[in-house]
């Protein structure tokens, strides 16, 4: 049973570099977020979506891109990596707003030399 | 601002003890919830409580909601080392929807 799932687990990448990171659910949940955790501190949402094709800014948007074609995957784009972008990103799903409780996948560790 | 802080950051205690952490808040909200987070894994839900609900338990966990001190608090009871790790309370606030505010979080350490 798969779950949630995220690719890559470890990246480093160089500042202005393009990254993607992958986030897939087998759920069928209807929400999806994205979250960061820098070191020693609790997570940021960054984006999320209730849809497919339905997304919506979190706390900390800035520099990060969305989409959801599909139910299943919500991938984060890093349009431009600055250090500042290095930390644990955090995949999550739900089922239903103010019910459940949420899902989260193993994370990515992303690192921006 | 964060939504919610625990309190303390860090806790360190014997096994068999009991466990408290503290979470407050600043807005109204529809339910809070706790997380457990182990070094380097993802966050595992622990437990909701709902703003109508008081208390709440799941096997060793007991959560408490105060909302007109807008506080909760997560005991553990009979504590194992295997309970060494982070814990992050959760709010959904009325205003955000779907969407969750996490604190900063506290760290356990249940020594043998």
């Amino acid at each position: 049973d798969a779950g949630i799932t995220q690719s890559p687990r470890y990246k480093i990448t160089e500042t202005g570099r393009q990254v993607t990171l992958m986030c897939h659910q087998t759920w069928s949940h209807s929400y999806m977020f994205w979250y960061r955790q820098d070191l020693g501190h609790g997570l940021r949402l960054i984006y999320y979506s209730a849809a497919a094709d339905i997304t919506d800014k979190g706390e900390v948007p800035d520099g990060y891109v969305v989409s959801r074609s599909k139910t299943e995957n919500f991938p984060l784009t890093l349009e431009s990596a600055t250090r500042s972008q290095t930390s644990v990103y955090f995949c999550a799903s739900s089922g239903i707003a103010g019910l459940n409780e949420q899902f989260f996948g193993p994370g990515t560790r992303l690192t921006v030399l | 601002s964060q939504q919610g802080e625990e309190d303390p950051q860090a806790l360190s205690i014997q096994e068999g003890e009991n466990a408290t952490m503290n979470c407050s808040y600043k807005t109204s909200i529809n339910n809070l919830q706790w997380y457990r987070q182990n070094s380097g894994r993802g966050l595992v839900h622990l437990i909701l409580i709902r703003s109508n609900e008081r208390e709440k338990h799941s096997g060793r966990l007991r959560v408490t909601l105060d909302t007109s001190k807008k506080s909760s608090s997560l005991l553990i009871t009979a504590s194992r080392a295997a309970d060494t790790a982070s814990y992050f309370c959760a709010t959904e606030q009325e205003t955000s929807g779907s969407r969750l505010t996490f604190g900063e979080g506290t760290q356990l350490t249940v020594n043998p």
